[in-house]
């Protein structure tokens, strides 16, 4: 079991800028989620995938979010035209279907934007 | 809609003592509940959930956590700390209510110092 990866683990970038992050799930796990975490905050939703379908989307999913699991494996999430206001760490979990609640996070990528 | 609050954000405990960390919920119907724990450039880790039955449940690194509906309450609690419990703990619930959000809602956190 090499646990959900998350790459990069870091990016700064400037505002205006677009950004992509990439996790690979446990592989076995049908289900991936995307968190974002503030300092001092618990993660919030943000989408989650069951196979390549995208089932749920939270409001905080700007239309400058975009997330997408093409072959129902790894995923990528991309953020648009950056705002200061994205800066946060970015969570990637993944679960299997039968056991949906207990969620096996990545250790994140912490976007800077400047 | 369904919450979740961790009244203290730093809860100071001496190793060998017991500890716990507070957690409230509100949902609308039956609560899931987790705790997870973040160490410092980790993941966040599943310790324990309580889905149904025993209102005490148990979970990873002798940890467990108490269900109190009247309460609506799941404390976090370990009869002896240790060193190496030091970390960010983090209550979640799902409201199981037909028709609620299907994802977990995470509480701010509380961060556990166990001192030597």
């Amino acid at each position: 079991d090499t646990g959900v990866s998350q790459d990069p683990r870091h990016k700064i970038t400037k505002r205006g800028q677009n950004v992509t992050f990439r996790c690979d799930p446990i592989s076995e796990h049908n289900r991936l989620y995307w968190y974002r975490q503030t300092l001092g905050q618990g993660p919030e939703f943000l989408t989650y995938f069951q196979n390549e379908a995208q089932l749920e989307k939270s409001r905080l999913l700007s239309d400058r979010f975009s997330a997408e699991r093409p072959k129902g494996s790894f995923s990528t999430l991309e953020i648009q035209r950056t705002e200061q206001g994205d800066s946060a760490m970015y969570l990637c979990a993944s679960s299997l279907e039968t056991s949906s609640e207990k969620l096996f996070f990545g250790s994140g990528t912490q976007l800077s934007v400047l | 809609a369904q919450s979740v609050a961790q009244p203290e954000d730093q809860v100071n405990v001496a190793e060998g003592n017991p500890l716990t960390v507070k957690c409230t919920y509100s949902v609308s119907g039956n609560p899931y509940l987790f705790w997870y724990v973040q160490y410092p450039n980790r993941g966040l880790q599943f310790l324990l959930k309580y889905i149904t039955g025993d209102n005490l449940v148990k979970g990873s690194y002798g940890f467990e956590a108490e269900f109190n509906k009247s309460q609506t309450s799941f404390h976090l609690k370990k009869p002896s700390a240790l060193v190496s419990d030091s970390a960010l703990y983090f209550c979640a619930v799902r409201d199981t209510t037909l028709g609620s959000a299907r994802q977990l809602t995470f509480g701010s956190g509380t961060q556990l110092t166990v001192l030597p």
